[in-house]
């Protein structure tokens, strides 16, 4: 069955401090992957996305991810976190016809 | 160029009401999706449309039903709403053609009271 797993429910980081947020897929093609991000109230808005190529994708704001196929992973990363990245972070892998199947999500919270 | 919309931003109905949620796709794309998403939790897909037709469905009962208009705009219909309906339903929008990048709308939030 495809599916995707965010073990972490909650993480807070320190403003400045890195950020590796989890996540761990089941597709038995070639995923695309997805990385979304939700501000309370707000839809989502696309970080980065993997379909093939280079295992290390660039997103927006200054947010990576690295595709693993061994470990069915797609982690996201950010160097130096933000107070304005506190948010609900989700990972997807794309389905067959668009179909996006999500994570539970990870909400990261920002200490100054 | 507009995003993607969706009305309304709020409801608030009760049990055994119907509910009928609105989306207008992004500019260009011919392809609408929705989503429920509930409290805590990642979205779900509920079914996705393309030339007026549903073309896939997710786990959802026949009281989700959907409908697209020839200007791709597009309608989610609940019936007999339960108090597990309420959630941000979300809609995104594509090219039939390249399904894999979606645009979502800021969604709407319904409450069964």
């Amino acid at each position: 069955a495809q599916s995707v797993t965010q073990p972490d429910i909650h993480i807070t980081v320190s403003e400045g401090a890195s950020l590796e947020l989890r996540c761990n897929y089941s597709y038995g093609a070639t995923p695309y992957l997805f990385w979304y991000v939700q501000s309370p109230g707000q839809g989502l808005q696309l970080l980065l996305k993997y379909f093939s190529g280079d295992t290390l994708v660039q997103g927006i704001k200054g947010f990576e991810a690295e595709f693993k196929r061994s470990q069915s992973s797609f982690n996201l990363r950010k160097p130096s976190v933000h107070w304005s990245d506190a948010a609900e972070y989700f990972c997807a892998v794309g389905a067959l016809r668009g179909k996006l199947i999500f994570g539970q999500g990870t909400e990261l919270s920002v200490k100054p | 160029d507009a995003g993607v919309t969706q009305s309304p931003t709020h409801l608030i109905k009760t049990r055994g009401q119907q509910v009928t949620l609105r989306c207008s796709p992004k500019s260009g794309h011919d392809t609408v999706s929705w989503y429920q998403q509930a409290l805590g939790q990642g979205p779900q897909f509920i079914f996705q449309y393309y030339e007026e037709e549903e073309r896939q469905r997710g786990n959802f009962p026949d009281r989700f039903s959907g409908h697209q208009y020839p200007n791709y705009s597009s309608e989610l219909n609940v019936n007999a709403l339960l108090l597990g309906d309420s959630a941000l339903y979300l809609c995104a929008s594509s090219l039939q053609g390249r399904l894999e990048t979606q645009y979502f709308g800021p969604g709407t939030r319904l409450l069964v009271l």
